[in-house]
């Protein structure tokens, strides 16, 4: 009940074109998603949040889509860049507890010009 | 501002010997996370430490231990080294306790190779 469901493990996408990464979560107690963004030699950073009050939630072209019925919510990245390419990781958090995040196993995106 | 420190970038041992990580949080973070980051798994949760005191721990065995010093700190120390240990271990740090403000900021990570 704990896991983080996400998917693809890995995406190939043409530069303009849409990345989508999507995550599963089963604790209802969960109310903070952010997704994380790893290059390689670094440690994740944060890229955007959502909470489930709403439905969606846009930062640039990055933009989450929550879907608090289903338990699932998404990273898409509009117009992907070659500098995009990393591995992005979705977390999820129940704020009670507000010690571990719950990440997902990430996923590698690659952007070909 | 400096972001999260973590020493040494790499380290190599052999097993059944000692490892010790350090991180240095952000200028006035209280809080710190540590992470292990394995090939293939994600960041799996270790333990966290707020004001000097373990908070809580993942599921990991008792021979990964860390503590944090009075200027917030911290040090991993992994006994008896496996193989299996060998993984990125990343720190975070966050400002508060209490949501909203417990936005997590990683570190770079220690490599730690066990042979």
């Amino acid at each position: 009940q704990q896991q983080v469901k996400q998917s693809p493990q890995s995406l190939i996408v043409q530069k303009g074109g849409i990345s989508i990464i999507n995550c599963a979560y089963e604790n209802t107690a969960f109310d903070y998603f952010p997704w994380y963004q790893q290059f390689p030699g670094k440690g994740p950073a944060l890229l955007i949040a959502i909470r489930p009050d709403v439905s969606e939630k846009k930062e640039g072209r990055f933009t989450i889509s929550f879907n608090k019925s289903a338990k699932q919510f998404s990273l898409h990245i509009m117009d992907s860049q070659p500098g995009d390419s990393a591995t992005y990781f979705c977390a999820a958090q129940a704020t009670y507890n507000t010690d571990k995040l719950i990440f997902g196993t990430g996923t590698r995106l690659q952007v070909f010009p | 501002e400096a972001g999260v420190t973590q020493s040494p970038t790499h380290l190599i041992k052999t097993r059944g010997q000692q490892a010790t990580l350090r991180c240095s949080p952000i200028s006035g973070h209280t809080s710190v996370y540590w992470y292990q980051q394995a090939l293939g798994l994600g960041l799996q949760f270790l333990l966290w430490y707020d004001e000097g005191e373990e908070r809580n721990r993942g599921n990991f065995p008792p021979r990964f231990s860390g503590r944090q010093f009075p200027n917030y700190s911290s040090e991993l120390n992994v006994n008896a080294l496996e193989l299996e240990d060998s993984a990125l271990y990343l720190c975070a740090s966050s400002l508060e306790l209490r949501p909203p403000y417990n936005e997590q900021f990683f570190g770079p990570g220690t490599r730690l190779t066990v042979l």
